[in-house]
């Protein structure tokens, strides 16, 4: 079975950008998290996607947004790009299923993004 | 969502038998501890979970007294190939795909 894929793996920005990451899940997984990584603050949630609804939310300004499709792939958006918004971004698929029954997560490889 | 404490950093050597202890004193009663590993430019990757007493699977052991206030994650004759960050994590199973990841521990094998 083929594990989570994330295009691009690098992408260099500007500030002010926008920019969009995707990720397509474990076949058969409907629920999708964001993360991001960086060196001072580590690894932080975004936000969860399930069935095309955003169910958890981390604490992240209203520039970062995502979205889920019926297939269950997600984007993930960020708008105005800021020098601290480099990072790695990490997307990770699970069964868990309504309800959030904890599954395990399988992480995808990351995009990096780097803002100039 | 229990906070949890873990050594910023570990070395060992091949062969040996690792342990890395995480504190969590005030985990709830629905909690479970769960590991992750991660490899440098790699997503994590789950290793184990747990609620008490001892879990073992093919890779790791986790270890969890009576009180849950800690727990250890024993990775029997490590090799060069685990070095890596390990993170532990404590929450309820019903927290669908959110994860808190701490800030892990750097375990670092060499010859």
């Amino acid at each position: 079975k083929a594990g989570v894929t994330q295009t691009p793996r690098y992408l260099i920005k500007t500030r002010g950008q926008q920019v969009t990451l995707s990720c397509s899940p474990i076949s058969g997984h409907r629920s999708v998290s964001w993360y991001q990584q960086t060196p001072g603050q580590g690894l932080q949630f975004l936000f969860e996607y399930f069935s095309e609804t955003q169910r958890n939310k981390g604490n992240f300004p209203g520039r970062f947004s995502g979205r889920q499709f019926s297939n269950s792939r997600s984007e993930m958006n960020v708008s105005t790009l800021e020098l601290g918004d480099s990072a790695l971004y990490l997307c990770a698929s699970s069964l868990a299923a309504s309800g959030g029954i904890y599954n395990e997560q399988f992480f995808g490889p990351g995009t990096r993004l780097t803002v100039l | 969502l229990a906070k949890t404490t873990q050594p910023i950093s570990m070395d060992s050597y091949e062969g040996q038998e690792v342990n890395i202890t995480c504190s969590h004193n005030n985990i709830a009663t629905n909690d479970y501890i769960t590991w992750y590993q991660q490899f440098p430019s790699q997503g994590p990757r789950f290793i184990i979970q747990g609620y008490k007493t001892k879990v073992t699977n093919e890779v790791a052991s986790l270890f969890i007294p009576a009180d849950r206030k800690s727990s250890t994650l024993s990775l029997p004759r490590v090799s060069l190939s685990d070095t890596a960050v390990y993170y532990c994590l404590v929450g309820r199973l019903n927290q669908g795909g959110k994860l808190i990841f701490g800030q892990g521990t750097e375990l670092s094998v060499k010859p």
